[in-house]
């Protein structure tokens, strides 16, 4: 199976940062990686897919990147909406695989 | 648009099989393929498998050996099934379907979840 570890597990922002997650794969996945984010008691909802990509409906000030083992997500003038859980998942292989998630509290 | 809802017990036992169902509206079951997720109470989130109208599938090896999945075209239906469940299945279940690749295949992530449904295992 490939390991998906994100970090950190949390971090404490204010509205206007920056906020940016990391997820490391245990082995190449080249850009086969979504993120998603949870609110308490909702359903994960798609961010990114394709490492880069954004999914419709989708605030620009989310951003991905990375390829191979490390990716990133960035969150761009953090908005109070955006306090969540995010989650990162690997679709290169069986079986998928999520990270532990990150997530992101108020400061 | 298309919606997704989960339903079964929200109780089962344990040693007994847990069986969930999730309803397709505003689309077709026999398009896209189809996964089932969950997530433990504050944990999160594992992959149980996938299921294809055609009944193709692949399970998650931690729970190949406990889990079925099959599709209903006739009620526009997917379930799942497993067996053997002990405190440790305690879970929202999640039905989710894969984003189709224009190709007759999955990008193998999931644009489109059900809203979830618990399901404890106690006596």
């Amino acid at each position: 199976d490939i390991q998906m570890t994100q970090s950190p597990s949390s971090v404490s922002a204010s509205v206007g940062d920056r906020v940016t997650i990391t997820c490391r794969a245990s082995q190449g996945i080249f850009s086969w990686l979504a993120w998603y984010q949870q609110k308490p008691g909702k359903v994960p909802k798609l961010l990114i897919y394709a490492a880069s990509n954004l999914q419709s409906g989708v605030p620009s000030r989310f951003s991905g990147s990375g390829s191979g083992t490390d990716f990133t997500l960035t969150i761009n003038t953090l908005q109070p909406e955006d306090f969540a859980t995010y989650y990162c998942q690997q679709t290169n292989s069986f079986p998928l695989t999520f990270g532990g998630g990150t997530k992101v509290e108020i400061k | 648009q298309v919606q997704l809802q989960e339903s079964g017990p929200g109780l089962v036992k344990p040693s007994q099989t847990l069986s969930l169902t999730c309803t397709v509206s505003g689309g077709s079951v026999s398009s896209y393929y189809w996964s089932w997720i969950r997530q433990p109470p504050g944990k999160g989130l594992e992959w149980i498998g996938y299921i294809y109208y055609s009944g193709n599938s692949n399970y998650n090896p931690s729970l190949r050996s406990r889990v079925t999945m099959s599709v209903d075209t006739t009620k526009n239906q997917f379930s799942l099934r497993l067996s053997s469940v002990t405190a440790a299945d305690t879970a929202v279940y999640y039905c989710a379907r894969c984003r189709d690749n224009g190709s007759g295949g999955c990008y193998w992530y999931f644009d489109l979840w059900g809203r979830g449904t618990l399901v404890t295992v106690s006596s």
